[in-house]
């Protein structure tokens, strides 16, 4: 299995601040890595898909980068509906895995 | 706008079959692949499989021997079923869906709600 491996795996920010979380797979899976950002008792909503592509209706403060084994999400001006906890995906091979998760917290 | 929605026992015995079933509304279930995903009280989050409405499936191998999926197209629904559970299985399980299933082409764009299911006696 590939693992996933999040970092921080929480984070202290403020309204405004621009803010980024990285993820490292145990393997290369190409550009295959998704993103996601759950709140408190909801299902997690699908943010970034292969990378860097916004989902439709995600503002465009939010960004992704990388390739092969590292990756990053960054949001450019934190907003209050911005806290919440992000995994990272990948889908490059089954069983699809992943990360543990970065929980954004108000400083 | 389409909606899942999961339902099921909320507390199932060690031993037993915790059996889900997920129903698609507002929307077709055909010619899309549906997961279910688990999320443990520590947050860490496991796909468990998918079946694609011709019957398909793909499993997790660590669960593929107790594990089935079943469609029923007229119903617009989906079903888990995990027998021999343990405590380990307790968790908010979601069902999901995904237009693909080829490398790279996985994300789960629409989700259910989450349903816990608690194993205990």
């Amino acid at each position: 299995d590939i693992q996933m491996t999040q970092s921080p795996s929480s984070l202290s920010a403020s309204v405004g601040d621009g803010v980024t979380i990285t993820c490292r797979a145990s393997q290369s899976i190409r550009n295959y890595l998704n993103w996601y950002q759950q709140k408190p008792g909801k299902a997690p909503k699908l943010l970034i898909y292969a990378t860097s592509n916004l989902q439709s209706g995600v503002p465009s403060r939010f960004s992704g980068g990388g390739f092969g084994t590292d990756f990053t999400l960054s949001i450019s001006s934190l907003q209050p509906d911005d806290f919440a906890t992000y995994f990272c995906q990948q889908s490059y091979s089954s069983p699809l895995t992943f990360g543990g998760g970065t929980k954004m917290e108000i400083k | 706008q389409v909606q899942l929605q999961e339902s099921g026992p909320g507390l199932v015995k060690p031993s037993e079959t915790l059996s889900l079933t997920c129903t698609v509304s507002s929307g077709s279930i055909g010619n899309y692949y549906w997961s279910w995903i688990r999320q443990f009280a520590g947050k860490g989050l496991e796909w468990i499989g998918r079946i694609h409405t011709s019957g398909s499936t793909n499993f997790n191998p660590s669960l593929k021997s107790r594990l089935t999926m079943s469609v029923d197209t007229s119903k617009n629904q989906f079903s888990l079923k995990l027998n021999s559970v343990t405590a380990a299985d307790t968790a908010v399980y979601f069902c999901a869906r995904s237009l693909s299933s080829a490398a790279g082409e996985v994300q789960w764009d629409l989700w259910g709600q989450g349903a816990l299911v608690t194993v205990s006696s």
